[in-house]
């Protein structure tokens, strides 16, 4: 099983500022099959990055992501009121399909 | 983009037994591989099982396989998922989602999400 770990386990920032949420895997993942998620409390998690890379319909450009084999990187690039929750990793190379802890943006 | 609902999220004494839905609208179920992801009290999502589009093949989390049995009805657009021998550490929201399609098959990230079913295992 491929053992994702997510860094830092809090972000604390303000609206504006940049954010760079990290996602480490135990083993390589194979071709880039990495996704990122944003729950909010109270609600479904939401895809907003797959492919490592790939934007999901309707996600804003300030949210990028990059990385592959063990190291994933998502990026903020300016944070909006609406932008804190918590994320998540994800890896779909391998099964069984793994996520990450979790990573909460809070307002600073 | 599609919807998803699910139902049949209840209380029940360790040892029983449920079985959720999931009805899907809005897209071509019978195209789509499906998954179940839960989420506990307080803590992160755990990946619990998937099916591919005919059915034909599934996988499950180790920490329920033998316990849960994942199937579809393409036919009335329905995911289903049945629990036996139900723990306590299975209480959580149970997601209903689909995946995501790849050039030449499924990709099991979860492209469209449901509003969850709360499963509470209590005596």
């Amino acid at each position: 099983e491929i053992v994702l770990t997510q860094f830092p386990g809090t972000l604390s920032l303000s609206p504006g500022e940049r954010a760079t949420l990290s996602c480490r895997a135990s083993q390589s993942v194979s071709s880039s099959y990495l996704a990122w998620y944003q729950q909010k409390p109270g609600q479904a998690p939401r895809l907003l990055v797959y492919g490592a890379s790939s934007r999901a319909t309707g996600i804003p450009d300030r949210f990028s992501g990059s990385g592959s084999g063990t190291d994933f990187t998502l990026t903020i690039s300016r944070l909006e009121p609406e932008d804190f929750a918590v994320y998540y990793c994800q890896q779909y190379g391998n099964s069984p399909r793994t996520f990450g802890q979790g990573t909460k943006v809070e307002i600073k | 983009e599609g919807q998803l609902l699910e139902s049949g999220g209840d209380l029940v004494q360790p040892g029983g037994s449920l079985r959720l839905s999931c009805g899907a609208s809005g897209f071509t179920f019978s195209n789509y591989a499906m998954i179940w992801v839960r989420q506990a009290p307080g803590k992160g999502l755990e990946w619990v099982s998937g099916i591919s589009v005919t059915g034909a093949k599934t996988d499950f989390a180790d920490s329920v396989k033998g316990r849960f049995t994942i199937s579809r009805v393409n036919s009335k657009n329905t995911l289903y998922l049945q629990m036996i021998s139900l723990r306590a550490e299975d209480t959580a929201v149970y997601y209903c989602a689909k995946a995501g399609m790849g050039l030449v098959g499924p990709l099991y990230y979860m492209d469209v999400w449901g509003k969850g079913t709360t499963v509470t295992v209590s005596s």
